[in-house]
């Protein structure tokens, strides 16, 4: 049961607009999410994250807006340049007691075109 | 700081041969991480540690077993590889263990990823 989904395995937009990138899940002990980025044959490296008792954060060109009612995250990336091309992928966890694991969405495939 | 690094980069293994993965971190970082990630999936995590000397299984532990003897290094053995472990294999560490409340300012609770080691097995 993949408790969190990424529906979109790629996306495309130009220059300069704005990427969305959407992420669903399905357990509602998850309370922690982040975003991380992934460029072909590199390691994931972290983009952002947004705790549970926040609905907004950002860092710069990039924004998580978190909607715990519809158990939904999107990413949102203004403007969308072309190094911003690379796989996007959601991750979540539970809080406190031994819940150290991090479960991934299949991720989305972001191209920016010039 | 090099922060994760992998050893090695690429190995190709015939079935029933064995091998270790070398994982390295210089953050001293409690927690470290061992993912797998294959095509049209996420990343899925074997094995975990939670300090030097323990060690923990994950979502997909079956054919791997791993040991924390040093606080900077995490080691993936497999020993008798499968044709099913073909995959990319990537080792991540952390400072505090995700979704630790309450979030401080300031501090940081992502994993760091080394650069991944292809692994395929024949």
């Amino acid at each position: 049961d993949q408790q969190v989904k990424q529906n979109s395995p790629s996306l495309s937009v130009q220059e300069g607009r704005i990427s969305i990138l959407n992420c669903d899940y399905t357990n509602s002990m998850f309370d922690y999410f982040l975003w991380y980025k992934k460029y072909p044959a590199e390691g994931p490296t972290f983009l952002i994250s947004i705790s549970s008792i926040k609905d907004k954060n950002e860092d710069g060109r990039f924004t998580v807006f978190l909607n715990k009612s519809a158990k939904h995250l999107s990413l949102h990336i203004v403007p969308s340049q072309p190094g911003d091309s690379a796989v996007y992928f959601c991750a979540a966890s539970g809080s406190g007691g031994s819940n150290y694991k991090l479960t991934f969405g299949k991720g989305t495939l972001l191209t920016v075109n010039p | 700081n090099a922060g994760v690094t992998q050893t090695p980069k690429f190995r190709v293994l015939k079935t029933g041969q064995s091998m270790t993965l070398l994982c390295a971190q210089d953050m001293n970082h409690e927690y470290m991480y061992w993912y797998r990630q294959d095509p049209g999936m996420g990343l899925r995590l074997i094995h975990y540690s939670v300090g030097e000397g323990t060690t923990a299984k994950g979502e997909v532990p079956d054919g791997y077993n791993v040991s924390r003897l040093k606080k900077q290094n995490f080691l993936l053995g497999l020993e008798s590889a499968a044709p099913s472990q073909t995959s990319v294999y990537f080792c991540a560490s952390s400072q505090h263990p995700p979704g630790t409340i309450p979030l401080l300012r300031g501090r940081r609770y992502e994993q760091f990823f080394g650069p991944g080691t292809r692994l395929t097995v024949l």
